[in-house]
């Protein structure tokens, strides 16, 4: 089955600084890649997703890039606030599947 | 707005218990899951289904089992509780097998003593 590494676990940012999350997955067939944001105590939301036959997707100050040769992608996030914080999941889904493959998740803390 | 309801936001059980976790979502969602949330090990799937009465294991199934009697809901059933079950349970729906957003429910967190 599909297998996806999220890097890193933990990652602290000055407010106004850009932050990185970096995820690989293994299966070659995965063709959808969603990112999640959980704040604490709340329910996971999707925040950007990105598609096998796009390579870069933004949404103001959230981005997300996706190498297909390499198997992986990436969420940017630039000029974080405190808002930010939260635990972010990236996932992956093969194509003719039905559920989503999920990272271990980054807690990004925004430090103001 | 989609919702997705968790019948209980906390709960306590004891070892041994048969314990029912249920989810509504309002949608007419085709697909639901049931996760599981640990510390460092993330969201991991115990079980999902794609349509009424039918369901596939996910990555986590042992201990657990399932049930889908109507569209809408979507049950989880520990059928003896155990300590090593303590977590904190999410469910997800999503419209089919298309690329398309899961939506999450707010969460159950079990406790089992």
């Amino acid at each position: 089955g599909e297998n996806v590494e999220q890097h890193p676990s933990t990652l602290s940012v000055q407010e106004g600084d850009s932050a990185v999350i970096k995820c690989t997955y293994s299966d070659s067939a995965s063709n959808y890649f969603p990112w999640y944001k959980q704040e604490l105590g709340k329910r996971p939301q999707l925040i950007i997703d990105i598609r096998s036959n796009v390579g870069e997707k933004k949404d103001q100050r959230i981005a997300v890039t996706l190498n297909k040769t390499a198997k992986h992608f990436s969420l940017h996030i630039t000029e974080t606030q405190p808002e930010d914080s939260a635990v972010y999941f990236c996932a992956a889904k093969w194509a003719g599947s039905y559920q989503l493959t999920f990272g271990k998740g980054t807690k990004l803390s925004v430090i103001p | 707005d989609v919702k997705v309801t968790q019948s209980s936001r906390y709960l306590v059980k004891r070892t041994g218990e048969k314990v029912f976790l249920e989810c509504v979502q309002d949608m007419d969602h085709e697909n639901m899951f049931w996760y599981r949330q640990d510390p460092g090990l993330g969201l991991r799937l115990i079980y999902f289904s794609y349509d009424v009465k039918m369901k596939e294991k996910g990555d986590i199934p042992e201990g657990y089992s399932v049930s889908r009697e109507k569209k809408e809901r979507f049950s989880l059933i520990l059928e003896s509780a155990s300590t090593n079950q303590t977590s904190m349970y999410l469910c997800a729906s999503k419209w089919d097998r298309a690329n398309t957003e899961a939506f999450f429910g707010q969460g159950t967190r079990l406790t089992v003593v």
